[in-house]
């Protein structure tokens, strides 16, 4: 089974500043890890995943996420926050549905506002 | 490119009314998913469908039907609308259903139940 924790329910950064959303995993087996972000009164949008190999994965955006093993962690970041970038941003297990099936499990999410 | 497209974008019904969603894709995906979006409770899984004609449950299935048609077409059903079915309804469609290639969504429905 795969799962994940967002520890913080929010975020606030100021404009400019290097950005982080924390995500920690817990699996058997190898993890796949997805992040979303969904932008106010819009649908979510696939940010990046991390399936196997490198373990820096880069996204849409200008976003990038480690992926740390010994840490069990999964952490988005941005060099540089932009006002824009503030939306809710969800990090993305796949479970096992049955049937040869897998599913993608969405939980609460990180609110990140990005102060001017 | 339109991706997926939900119709309608709003729409407010009476207890005990019925209505259809409609979810479209153009991108000749096998996989697709009904969610709903509740203050605090993130998305959960509605009924998913793996193929044209078939169709699953998910995590929160009842009071709702679904049905598979054309693969580019994916409708959620309330046949008795209640108002805990007051959400943000969210489609969505992939390539694979092996959880390594993302779920495309469309900009969502909201309904209100009252």
């Amino acid at each position: 089974a795969q799962s994940v924790a967002q520890p913080e329910d929010q975020v606030n950064v100021a404009e400019g500043n290097p950005l982080t959303v924390k995500c920690t995993y817990s699996v058997s087996g190898n993890p796949y890890l997805f992040w979303y972000v969904q932008y106010p009164n819009r649908g979510l949008q696939f940010l990046l995943k991390y399936i196997t190999g490198d373990n820096l994965v880069k996204g849409s955006y200008g976003f990038e996420a480690e992926f740390n093993k010994s840490q069990t962690s999964f952490h988005l970041k941005k060099p540089s926050a932009l006002v824009s970038d503030s939306a809710l941003y969800f990090c993305v297990p796949r479970a096992y549905s049955g049937a040869g099936s897998y599913q993608l499990t969405f939980g609460k999410g990180t609110k990140l506002s990005v102060i001017p | 490119n339109a991706g997926v497209t939900q119709t309608p974008k709003f729409r407010v019904l009476k207890t005990g009314q019925s209505m259809t969603l409609l979810c479209a894709q153009d991108m000749n995906h096998e996989y697709m998913y009904w969610y709903r979006q509740d203050p605090g409770m993130g998305l959960r899984l509605i009924h998913y469908s793996v193929g044209e004609g078939t169709t699953a449950k998910g995590e929160v299935p009842d009071g709702y039907n679904v049905s598979r048609l054309k693969k580019q077409n994916f409708l959620l059903g309330l046949e008795s609308a209640a108002p805990s079915q007051t959400s943000v309804y969210f489609c969505a469609s992939s390539y694979s259903g092996q959880g390594n290639q993302p779920q495309h969504f469309g900009d969502g429905t909201r309904l209100s139940i009252l």
